[in-house]
């Protein structure tokens, strides 16, 4: 059956820091894999997808991803964290049609 | 190009009532998703709609229903409304069905059941 794990509910990290995000799926056949970003009353921005190809994929607002198929593993980083980064991320794999399967998200704090 | 709209933003009703969303994708999308998002059991897919069917169902009791219309605006409706349908209904559009097409969220409508 198709899931995602985001381990980690809460992270803190300082400002111009940098920060990963954990994201585990499974999932029978090659992944499609996404990172969302939810800001606290708005939905969710793409932030980076990967469908094939070269494993670390780039994204908008400097953030990056790598998939390391033999760890199921779909990280998020970013080398330096802003304020205005303070936000939900949801880590998902598509599945049959546009269903998507979400994590249960990180929500990230930022601090001066 | 305009996003993803939905209305109304903010709902109240209370138990036993029923309620009605709508969702408008961006222009040319023929797919629109809708998901259930709540604390408890975060993001949950509930169906896609394409070409007016309904192509995919998640996991959820026959209260929840949905249609699409021929300019592909979807509205999903909720019967007999119980306390744990509090949530935030987020709706994606998609330009075509297939798997893991980029979908493009709206910013949901808050519902609240007391």
């Amino acid at each position: 059956a198709q899931s995602v794990t985001q381990p980690d509910i809460h992270i803190t990290v300082s400002e111009g820091a940098s920060l990963e995000l954990r994201c585990n799926y499974s999932y029978g056949a090659t992944p499609y894999l996404f990172w969302y970003v939810q800001s606290p009353g708005q939905g969710l921005q793409l932030l980076l997808k990967y469908f094939s190809g070269d494993t670390l994929v780039q994204g908008i607002k400097g953030f990056e991803a790598e998939f390391k198929r033999s760890q199921s593993s779909f990280n998020l980083r970013k080398p330096s964290v802003h304020w205005s980064d303070a936000a939900e991320y949801f880590c998902a794999v598509g599945a049959t049609g546009n269903q998507f399967y979400f994590g249960t998200g990180t929500s990230l704090t930022v601090i001066p | 190009k305009a996003g993803v709209t939905q209305t109304p933003r903010y709902l109240i009703k209370t138990r036993g009532q029923q309620v009605t969303l709508s969702c408008s994708p961006i222009s040319g999308h023929r797919s629109v998703s809708w998901y259930q998002q709540t604390p408890g059991q975060g993001l949950q897919f509930l169906f896609e709609y394409f070409s007016e069917t309904q192509r995919n169902k998640g996991n959820f009791p026959g209260r929840f229903s949905g249609r699409q219309f021929s300019n592909s605006r979807s509205e999903m409706n909720v019967s007999t409304l119980e306390l744990g349908d509090s949530a935030l209904y987020l709706c994606a559009s998609s330009l075509v069905v297939g798997q893991a097409n980029e979908q493009f969220f709206g910013p949901g409508t808050r519902l609240t059941v007391l």
